[in-house]
């Protein structure tokens, strides 16, 4: 079946400093891909998503792009600031309504 | 635009009890979503409501239902609570159901369930 894998974290970083959180998935067919972010305390939040093959995905600085060859959807960003801390969920759609979620990394970023 | 809200954001009940959860979707998302979230199992679907009709289901026990309201409203229902059902519990909306691979669902804060 589908599945959706992350680097486990924590992941702490300095403020300014670059950011990857790697994620690969497996599926059939052609599915869409998600990364979303949950404050402490709160709901998840859509950060960016891509839909097909070699889409880049981007908000607030952060950047993924959807590689099929690799099955890849590694997030990054190139200066990270402290309310960046978060826990960070790669997910996937390919069918129906049931997302598909990694376990989570959680990011830490110190001043 | 209100995002998605569900109610309450916190319960305590005990073993045996049952609990409804409530759900209102972003004004014209007609789809909704529900998933449990806990620290073992991480965020697993539990089940997905469109035009008051269930149209996906996880692999959760009977235990765990659901209905949708004319209105789009969602309640979720466990009942004959156990401790493993102490979880955090979001809903998501969708505006559309033309593709579920591509459409976007927005997530409410979530229910803080905990089963003494």
């Amino acid at each position: 079946g589908d599945s959706v894998t992350q680097m486990e974290g924590p992941v702490t970083l300095s403020e300014e400093a670059c950011l990857t959180i790697n994620c690969t998935y497996t599926a059939t067919g052609y599915p869409s891909l998600f990364w979303y972010v949950q404050y402490p305390g709160e709901g998840l939040q859509l950060l960016l998503k891509a839909t097909k093959a070699d889409d880049k995905g981007s908000n607030k600085g952060f950047e993924a792009t959807y590689r099929k060859e690799t099955t890849s959807f590694h997030l990054e960003k190139g200066s990270v600031q402290v309310s960046d801390s978060a826990v960070y969920f790669c997910a996937l759609a390919n069918s129906g309504y049931a997302l598909n979620f990694g376990k989570g990394t959680s990011l830490l970023v110190t001043p | 635009k209100a995002g998605v809200t569900q109610t309450p954001r916190y319960l305590i009940k005990t073993r045996g009890q049952q609990v409804t959860l409530s759900c209102s979707p972003i004004s014209g998302h007609r789809s909704v979503s529900w998933y449990q979230q806990t620290p073992g199992q991480g965020l697993q679907f539990l089940f997905e409501y469109f035009s008051e009709t269930q149209r996906n289901k996880g692999n959760f026990p009977g235990r765990f239902s659901g209905r949708q309201f004319s209105n789009s409203r969602s309640e979720m229902n466990v009942s004959t609570l156990e401790l493993g059902d102490s979880a955090l519990y979001l809903c998501a909306s969708s505006q559309k159901r033309t593709n579920p691979v591509t459409d976007t669902q927005y997530f409410g804060p979530g229910t803080r369930l905990t089963v003494l």
